[in-house]
């Protein structure tokens, strides 16, 4: 089956930075999402990676590994605003997305 | 965990045909579903919100006309794209909010439609 693994919730500091993983096991891959959600709001999309690497844009980065099945998002100076739900997507084979449960970020002062 | 699946995958129309697309929560009772539009490498854009045995409430600049959505029971939205046109080509996404819930969104596999 296809599967998206991502905590579930985490909890960071403002001006800290944290790392949310993603891991998938799917048929195919054809590219990885990062969204941001804020409660109540419609998924922003924030990266979009669909070779190896590190992609940077301004204080949020996302790393992807292919072989390994995995993928990172960066946030830096972490600010109370970045307090949102992140999910992560792959596109299969198939070019269907499936989608991670999101993992529930919580900023403290 | 919640799964929520689209039927069609992928569909190709000519244009000035009616599509449906259908959106099912296989495990739990969804009260909210929500209708997305995403163009590539962007934002989902979400076209409407629609209650269970209401009305659909539409976002601005989405033709309620054009989009039909009905949501008839809590496990199951349809969203009919009338008299479809190459422009309205796209991916289209559903999520469910389960009942009591209220920020969690599970999402479908999208549904992608060409329109020639």
């Amino acid at each position: 089956g296809q599967n998206i693994d991502q905590p579930t919730e985490m909890t960071a500091t403002e001006g800290a930075i944290v790392q949310i993983n993603c891991t998938y096991q799917t048929s195919g891959f054809n590219g990885l999402f990062w969204y941001q959600q804020h409660a109540g709001e419609a998924p922003t999309f924030l990266s979009y990676n669909v070779l190896d690497g590190l992609e940077e844009k301004g204080r949020f980065s996302s790393f992807l590994s292919r072989s390994k099945g995995y993928s990172y998002l960066l946030l830096k100076e972490l600010q109370m605003k970045d307090s949102a739900s992140y999910l992560c997507a792959v596109v299969d084979s198939n070019y269907q997305l499936i989608w991670g449960a999101g993992t529930k970020l919580i900023i403290k002062p | 965990g919640a799964v929520v699946s689209q039927h069609p995958s992928w569909v190709i129309c000519k244009s000035g045909t009616s599509v449906k697309i259908e959106c099912r929560s296989l495990d739990f009772q969804a009260t909210t579903m929500f209708w997305y539009r995403q163009f590539p490498k962007q934002s989902l854009m979400l076209m409407a919100t629609s209650n269970e045995g209401s009305k659909a409430t539409y976002e601005q600049g989405v033709e309620k006309d054009k989009f039909l959505i009905n949501h008839a029971s809590l496990t199951l939205s349809t969203l009919t794209v009338t008299s479809a046109h190459p422009e309205d080509s796209s991916f289209y996404i559903c999520s469910a909010r389960a009942s009591g819930e209220v920020d969690e969104q599970f999402f479908g596999p999208g549904t992608r439609l060409t329109v020639l």
